[in-house]
C-alpha cells in the first residue's frame, strides 16, 4: 500500500520569499513518481511539477522545485519567490508503476502568501 | 482540446435518489479515474478504468458504481444517494505512462454534491 502524509496542514509566507511544502511518502514499489498539484480557491487542480523515482536530478519548473531525497522517501515542494497568486491548497501525490495504479494523494497543505 | 470535462457542476440531491455524474475526455487517455474531495481528507480514489471495458474499485468505491464503454466517457453513478455522499467530485484521465514516465493526471473542474 501507498502512503502519502503532509504533516503541514497551513503555512505562511510573504511575498517575494521562499516556502518549503513538506511530503513524505512509503512504499514498497521500487518503481514509483510523485507529483505535485495546485488547488486555488475556484476549485481546480493544475499540475505543477513531476518526479520519477529513477530521475538522478531534482525536477524544476519555473518558481518551482522538487527536494527529492530517496533515502528519506521524501518529495518536498519549493516555491521561489513567492507571489500572491500562490495562494491555494497543495497536494503532494504518488504512482507507483508495478502493474496498473493511480494516484494517491496526501490530504493537503494550505499554503497563504501575504503582502 | 476540450479537455475533461464533467456535468454538472451542482447538483442537490434527497436521499435516496440516484444519478449519474458524467465525465468525458477528449485526449485518447487510457486511464480514467473518479476521486471524491472530502476537507482534511485530500482526494481519494472511488473507481478507475484503465481502458474500455475494464474498471476497478479504488480506496471508497461503496455506493458507487461505474462502467467505461467507450475510451472517452467513463460516468458515475450513485444508486441510492446518502448524505455521507455529499462532497465534491472529480473526474480524471492521463495515459497509462510506464516507469519513468511522468505522465501526470487531467481533472475536470469537479461536480459539487449535496445530499440531503
Amino acid at each position: 500500500a501507498q502512503k502519502i502524509t503532509q504533516t503541514q496542514p497551513g503555512m505562511f509566507v510573504q511575498e517575494k520569499e521562499a516556502v518549503t511544502l513538506d511530503c513524505t511518502y512509503d512504499t514498497s514499489d521500487p518503481s514509483y513518481g510523485l507529483f505535485w498539484y495546485k488547488q486555488p480557491s475556484s476549485g481546480e487542480m493544475i499540475f505543477l511539477i513531476y518526479q520519477g523515482s529513477y530521475d538522478q536530478q531534482n525536477a524544476t519548473e519555473g518558481r518551482y522545485s522538487l527536494n527529492f531525497q530517496k533515502a528519506r522517501k521524501s518529495a518536498n515542494l519549493v516555491i521561489s519567490a513567492s507571489q500572491l497568486g500562490d495562494s491555494a491548497m497543495y497536494f503532494c501525490a504518488m504512482r507507483s508503476y508495478e502493474g496498473y495504479s493511480t494516484l494517491t494523494f496526501g490530504k493537503g497543505t494550505m499554503l497563504l502568501v501575504s503582502p | 482540446n476540450a479537455g475533461v470535462t464533467q456535468t454538472p457542476k451542482f447538483q442537490v440531491l434527497k436521499t435516496g435518489q440516484s444519478m449519474t455524474l458524467q465525465c468525458a475526455q477528449d485526449m485518447n487517455h487510457e486511464y480514467m479515474s473518479w476521486y471524491r474531495q472530502d476537507p482534511g481528507m485530500g482526494l481519494r480514489l472511488i473507481h478507475y478504468s484503465v481502458g474500455a471495458g475494464i474498471t476497478d474499485q479504488g480506496e471508497v468505491p461503496n455506493g458507487y458504481n461505474v462502467s467505461r464503454s467507450t475510451t472517452e466517457d467513463f460516468p458515475l453513478r450513485l444508486l441510492s444517494a446518502a448524505p455521507s455522499q455529499t462532497s465534491v467530485y472529480f473526474c480524471a484521465s492521463s495515459y497509462a505512462g510506464s516507469a519513468g514516465e511522468g505522465y501526470e493526471q487531467y481533472f475536470g473542474p469537479g461536480t459539487r454534491l449535496t445530499v440531503t
